[in-house]
């Protein structure tokens, strides 16, 4: 079974503009959760996503949005973009977060943004 | 409020001896918690969870850790460590909720000599 996908790998942009990242859960997984990691802030929650739904939301500003599809596919979108947006954005997948004792989250590799 | 404290933002250890890093954890209400390792320019691997089922939790890579109630501890250990161990890892905990919103420790970093 192929695990978390996330595209691009890599992304240099300048600051004002927008991004969007992908990222391709593992297939027969409805919930996409992402993360943003830098080293002074480490890993932080950003929003999560469950049959098309946000169920949570990290402490981020509003220029930080996501929206999941029908096939469970997420996308994450970061407008007016500030040197402080440069980290490492992960997305993790699982099965179904209601399932307590079966829990587990699949991380992807990550997409590095640089914001010059 | 949940929140994880990982006690050594870098650990070194020779190759062969016991690796132990340091979590703890505050939860009002019983918790999940979570070992991740990164390896460098990669994701998070689970290495193992808890979940209220058995306390001493054994995972991949030979590591395991002991969920301690009266501690408000999970430190996770190996009895000998190996060169491929050196990586950095995450301590993490998990409100029992329908979200999938996890809380992540800032991270030990491990180093291990020859």
């Amino acid at each position: 079974k192929a695990g978390v996908t996330q595209t691009p790998r890599y992304l240099i942009k300048t600051r004002g503009q927008q991004v969007t990242l992908s990222c391709s859960p593992i297939s027969g997984h409805r919930s996409v959760s992402w993360y943003q990691q830098t080293p002074g802030q480490g890993l932080q929650f950003l929003f999560e996503y469950f049959s098309e739904t946000q169920r949570n939301k990290g402490n981020f500003p509003g220029r930080f949005s996501g929206r999941q599809f029908s096939n469970s596919r997420s996308e994450m979108n970061v407008s007016t973009l500030e040197l402080g947006d440069s980290a490492l954005y992960l997305c993790a997948s699982s099965l179904d977060p209601s399932s307590q004792s079966s829990y587990e989250q699949y991380f992807g590799p990550g997409t590095r943004l640089t914001v010059t | 409020a949940q929140s994880v404290t990982q006690l050594g933002s870098h650990v070194s250890v020779s190759e062969g001896a016991l690796v132990l890093l340091r979590c703890n954890y505050s939860s009002s209400v019983p918790p999940y918690l979570f070992w991740y390792v990164q390896y460098p320019n990669q994701g998070l691997q689970l290495l193992l969870k808890y979940t209220s089922a058995a306390t001493l939790v054994k995972g991949i890579n030979g590591f395991e850790a002991e969920f301690k109630k009266s501690e408000t501890s999970f430190h996770l250990t190996k009895p000998s460590a190996h060169m491929s161990d050196a990586a950095e890892y995450f301590c993490a905990v998990k409100k029992y909720s329908s979200a999938s919103k996890i809380i992540f420790g800032s991270g030990t970093r491990l180093s291990i000599r020859p």
